[in-house]
């Protein structure tokens, strides 16, 4: 299985702060590599697919990008409502598996 | 809008059987394969297998296999996850998924349920 890891797995940011969470594979995974965002008691939501593209609804502080095995996201500006837990998950070989999140949390 | 509505919480004691389901609307539902996600307890998200819609195919990670089974219902757009032989770490919240595919076989889920609550306990 393809193993994916999340670094930091929490941090603590105050809003307006520029987040930046990274997610490595074992393996080149081609840039089929997707985030979601989770908040407490919720269900997760895409924010991110196809490692850089975004669904309309989402805001454009957050983007994504990488290649091969490396893969960012960053949150340009962090607002109240991105305080939650965020998952990077590989989609080029099943079983399809996430890394193991990152919290970000109120300073 | 595209809608995934899970059966609520349940409480079984360890060796009993459920059967949780995932009613989806606001889209053709054959188009789309359903995936299921499990989350234990203050944990990560482990995914846990997905089914064709179309043909009733199911894949499974291979912890998941054997005791956990996929099955649909067409005709009221819906499918099951059912969990046999429970166990208490099958505690846990359990989302169903839709899956969309970017360019050539990136599949990513677009949609979720709200999910279910099993606890398993004596």
């Amino acid at each position: 299985d393809i193993q994916m890891t999340q670094s930091p797995s929490s941090l603590s940011a105050s809003v307006g702060d520029r987040v930046t969470i990274t997610c490595r594979a074992s393996q080149s995974i081609n840039n089929y590599l997707h985030w979601y965002q989770q908040k407490p008691g919720k269900a997760p939501e895409l924010l991110i697919y196809g490692a850089s593209s975004l669904p309309s609804e989402v805001p454009s502080r957050f983007r994504g990008s990488g290649s091969g095995a490396d893969y960012t996201l960053v949150i340009s500006s962090l607002q109240p409502d991105d305080f939650a837990t965020y998952y990077c998950q590989q989609a080029y070989r099943p079983p399809w598996t996430f890394g193991q999140g990152t919290k970000v949390e109120l300073k | 809008q595209v809608q995934l509505v899970q059966s609520g919480s349940e409480l079984k004691r360890p060796g009993a059987s459920v059967k949780v389901s995932c009613k989806t609307s606001g889209y053709t539902f054959t188009d789309y394969g359903i995936n299921w996600v499990r989350q234990a307890p203050g944990q990560g998200l482990e995914w846990l297998a997905r089914i064709n819609t179309y043909t009733g195919n199911s894949t499974y990670a291979q912890a998941f296999t054997g005791r956990f089974v996929l099955s649909l219902d067409t005709s009221v757009r819906t499918t099951f996850l059912q969990i046999t032989s429970l166990k208490a770490e099958d505690t846990a919240v359990y989302y169903c998924a839709r899956e969309s595919v970017f360019r050539s076989g990136s599949y990513y889920f677009d949609s979720w349920g709200q999910g279910t609550l099993v606890t398993v306990s004596s």
